[in-house]
């Protein structure tokens, strides 16, 4: 069956610092995969994703490469801010949409 | 634009009760999404409607949750009877529709359920 497997927090990094959230995932097919972002006090929204193989989503500084060889879809960023502390779900659907999954979500605390 | 919304935002119950949770998607939105998180773990989804019909009910468990979408707007979850482990936060979303992988789904705040 489908499934995500991410690391597991809580991460607590010093401001500027350089960020990999690892996670795999198990899936029939080509799923399409996805990172949200769920900010204190505040619902899950989407961040980025990446539909196909070798594909790289990025948004607001964050990246993740869509790797099939590894069945990987690691988020990084270069320079993390304070504003960037929130939890973290990868996630995967299935091809038609009609399945969705996440991984348990990784707790990331910036410190100035 | 107003963005999903859920109620109640908060709701706390005893055991054997049944609750109802209520979501109002975004306007125009044709699939919408039931969620439920438990504490410490990714939201699990339960059911996913297209218009007024069920998509994937797969994970819901029919013996005591249900769901409907009349009108194919606004929808109802509802718990009967509750048990301790349905304490959870229960997500809406919606999309306009097809696969997520280009349509992106937007979530409401969530109802967090209590049951004692």
């Amino acid at each position: 069956g489908n499934s995500v497997t991410q690391m597991e927090g809580p991460v607590t990094l010093s401001e500027e610092a350089f960020l990999t959230i690892n996670c795999t995932y198990t899936a029939t097919g080509y799923p399409s995969l996805f990172w949200y972002v769920q900010y204190p006090g505040e619902g899950l929204q989407l961040l980025l994703k990446a539909t196909k193989a070798d594909d790289k989503g990025s948004n607001k500084g964050f990246e993740a490469t869509y790797r099939k060889e590894t069945t990987s879809f690691h988020l990084e960023k270069g320079s993390v801010q304070v504003s960037d502390s929130a939890v973290y779900f990868c996630a995967l659907s299935d091809r038609n949409g009609n399945q969705f999954y996440f991984g348990t979500g990784t707790s990331l605390t910036v410190i100035p | 634009e107003a963005g999903v919304a859920q109620s109640p935002r908060y709701k706390i119950i005893e055991k054997r009760q049944s609750v109802a949770f209520w979501c109002n998607p975004i306007s125009g939105h044709a699939t919408l999404y039931w969620y439920q998180q438990i504490l410490g773990q990714g939201p699990k989804l339960l059911i996913q409607f297209q218009n007024n019909g069920v998509v994937d009910d797969s994970q819901l468990p029919k013996d005591r949750f249900s769901a409907e979408r009349l009108k194919g707007v606004d929808s109802t979850l509802k718990i009967q009877p509750a048990k301790l482990e349905d304490s959870a936060v229960y997500l809406c979303a919606s999309s306009l529709g097809g696969s997520p992988s280009y349509n992106e789904q937007f979530f409401g705040p969530g109802t967090r359920l209590t049951v004692l």
